[in-house]
């Protein structure tokens, strides 16, 4: 089935790090992706999101970049903070207005002090 | 602005019993969508809904599962003769009028059947 997936369960960082999360997608159809943030007890927050028209988002300290030749996705986060550890999941909504989002599995991003 | 609200946040429920789970979405918002979450997965959807329309519930179980979106009160999401496998967390999100792109998610809720 189509569906969106994540390439590594867990990433284990320094504080300060650089954190780079990665999404592959396989419904080349969709055309609109975003990046939800979770932590332990709490609904999903969204962060960054990005059209299939764009290669490249930036926000505060995150970037998104999408690759459709490849169908990736991947969430850079710079200087890494304990605050940013979470689990971090992708989602996509194929191109189709007021459908569900389709979310992989998701990365537990651990940040050290 | 209040954002999307859940309750009970927690729910425990005996094999057999109804669950009853509740859903006030953002101010303004008229779509809510229905999200399952099992230990170490991502979330699966269940259910869209506008107020007193089903728009789509191709994630819904067939059976003993579910939903409405009354004119007044919140969205429920209704459990009958619950199962073990029906414990997880559930999670209500609700975008406005045009287009499910700003979904926003509340707290959950955590259902354990006993």
């Amino acid at each position: 089935g189509e569906s969106v997936g994540l390439h590594l369960p867990t990433l284990s960082v320094q504080e300060g790090d650089n954190s780079i999360i990665n999404c592959a997608y396989s419904n080349s159809a969709s055309d609109y992706f975003i990046w939800y943030k979770q932590e332990s007890g709490k609904g999903p927050q969204f962060i960054i999101d990005i059209r299939s028209n764009m290669d490249k988002r930036q926000g505060q300290r995150v970037t998104v970049l999408l690759n459709k030749t490849v169908k990736h996705l991947s969430l850079q986060i710079a200087a890494t903070q304990p605050g940013d550890s979470a689990v971090y999941f992708c989602a996509e909504i194929p191109n189709q207005a007021g459908t569900a989002l389709i979310f992989g599995k998701g990365t537990t991003l651990s940040v050290s002090s | 602005n209040a954002g999307v609200m859940q309750n009970p946040r927690h729910l425990v429920r005996r094999r057999g019993q109804e669950a009853r789970l509740r859903c006030s979405p953002m101010k303004g918002h008229s779509h809510v969508y229905w999200y399952r979450q099992l230990p170490e997965e991502g979330l699966k959807f269940m259910v869209y809904l506008q107020k007193e329309n089903i728009i789509d519930e191709s994630g819904m179980p067939k059976e003993r599962f579910s939903a409405e979106f009354p004119k007044e009160g919140p969205s429920i999401l209704r459990i009958q003769q619950v199962v073990r496998g029906d414990s997880a967390a559930y999670f209500c999100a609700s975008s406005p009028p045009w287009g499910a792109e700003e979904q926003f998610f509340g707290p959950g809720t955590r259902l354990t059947v006993l």
